[in-house]
């Protein structure tokens, strides 16, 4: 099994483009997670999915879309891009909710300048 | 608001020694609480995790410590090895959404084992 694969790992953008970050997981997990990380933040919830075709927002939701047409695939989308979007991001799954292991991607480090 | 409060940010400890980190909570919803353990270039990856009706939990050279009435759970690491040097996350779920949403992150400890 890959587990949970991430594309791509680096990308940079210009102020205004967009770009959908691509989250698979292999192992049947009805959860997904998608969480941004800046330097000595921890890391924060965007949006997630309790299944196919579920999502709803996280603590961090403005400026990105999600969907969730199969069990597999959770795309992260990123709508005119800002600076402020510069993060790394963690696409996550989980058999169960968040009380139970998440197994995270390797991640895609964002610039936008 | 930050609901999970992580101490201290970074930590340097002398190999065999003991690396204690701790975190806070505010949220009495909260009823999973998990650390993970992050190398650079990687993703966070669980390491071990307690669920209230427990005072401690060990896995190893890994212990987690809770106690509910201070709102309040620790990680030891006991003999603590060059290899242990990465960043931990102290976590939190349950909350309004159950579970269902997400996990609570406190800001990280960057933890080096000096050999």
């Amino acid at each position: 099994n890959a587990g949970v694969t991430q594309t791509p790992k680096f990308r940079i953008l210009k102020i205004g483009q967009s770009m959908t970050l691509q989250c698979a997981q292999d192992m049947n997990h009805n959860y997904m997670y998608w969480y941004r990380q800046d330097p000595g933040m921890g890391l924060k919830l965007i949006y997630y999915s309790v299944g196919a075709g579920i999502t709803d927002k996280g603590e961090v939701p403005n400026g990105y879309n999600v969907s969730r047409s199969t069990t597999e695939d959770f795309p992260l989308r990123l709508e005119l891009a800002a600076p402020s979007q510069t993060s790394v991001y963690f696409c996550a799954s989980s058999l169960a909710g968040a009380d139970n292991e998440q197994f995270f991607g390797p991640g895609t480090r964002l610039t936008v300048l | 608001q930050q609901q999970v409060k992580q101490s201290p940010q970074s930590l340097i400890v002398q190999k065999g020694g003991i690396s204690i980190i701790n975190c806070a909570y505010e949220n009495t919803a909260f009823d999973y609480f998990p650390w993970y353990q992050q190398f650079p270039g990687k993703g966070p990856a669980l390491l071990i995790a307690i669920r209230p009706d427990v005072s401690e939990k060990k896995e190893g050279r890994f212990t987690i410590s809770f106690n509910k009435s201070a709102k309040q759970f620790s990680l030891h690491i006991m003999d603590s090895q060059p290899g242990d040097s990465a960043t931990y996350f102290c976590a939190a779920s349950g909350g309004s959404g159950g579970g269902a949403d997400g996990l609570t992150f406190g800001k990280g400890t960057h933890l080096i084992i000096q050999p």
